[in-house]
């Protein structure tokens, strides 16, 4: 998608080991969100970010972390990976949220076997 | 809680008749309506929105209604084309939150 890339686009990975994924865009949007999408569950807010630093909990943040020290920059970090965390992972960027909605990546495929 | 209740969870249209996904919203403030596609493997994308300002925005083939008074708002593809089997979400405003998704086929 035009303005945002995440990577990896797949990760398997064991339980217990840490995880970073990496959301990045050149929009220089001020808005940026991790979700995660499983069957049944829709998508579901994990953290989001409102500038530089400044980072929030979503519905589902437990066993996540987020750090933002770029406004291009967004990282996820599983800081022990779980079965219950694979899932598909994506970001999202936006400019003015009330007003433009949201721009997704094409996601991460995470595998935590 | 959930703002925004989306229906149905699915729904199954033969190629060229109306497909119609409605929502309905909780919270008076939203000022921002939009309907986002994805297809299998991808990124939701933004595909239209609404401001209650007006009843209705049509872009090509989709249209949303919007209805301030029932709180809700709808979707409807006019002409359904296999090309549109997605899934479809709405929002309110900032919120952050989605609809549960309708997953919609459109059969040729």
């Amino acid at each position: 998608d035009a303005g945002i890339t995440q990577s990896p686009r797949h990760k398997v990975t064991e339980t217990g080991t840490p995880v970073t994924l990496r959301c990045h865009q050149t929009e220089n949007h001020r808005y940026m969100y991790w979700y995660r999408q499983d069957p049944g569950h829709g998508l579901r807010l994990i953290h989001y970010s409102y500038g530089v630093k400044d980072t929030d909990k979503g519905e589902v943040s437990d066993g996540y972390s987020v750090s933002r020290s770029k406004t291009e920059d967004f990282l996820l970090t599983l800081e022990s990976a779980t079965s219950s965390q694979t899932s598909v992972y994506f970001c999202a960027i936006s400019e003015s949220p009330g007003r433009s909605g949201y721009t997704f990546g094409s996601g991460t495929r995470l595998t935590v076997v | 809680q959930q703002q925004v209740k989306q229906s149905p969870q699915s729904l199954i249209v033969q190629k060229g008749g109306i497909s119609i996904i409605n929502c309905a919203y909780e919270n008076t403030a939203f000022d921002y309506f939009p309907w986002y596609q994805q297809f299998p493997g991808k990124g939701p994308a933004l595909l239209i929105a609404i401001r209650p300002d007006v009843s209705e925005k049509k872009e090509g083939r989709f249209t949303i209604s919007f209805n301030k008074s029932a709180k809700q708002f709808s979707l409807h593809i006019m002409d359904s084309q296999p090309g549109d089997s997605a899934t479809y979400f709405c929002a309110g405003s900032d919120d952050m939150r989605f609809g549960a998704g309708t997953r919609l086929t459109v059969k040729p």
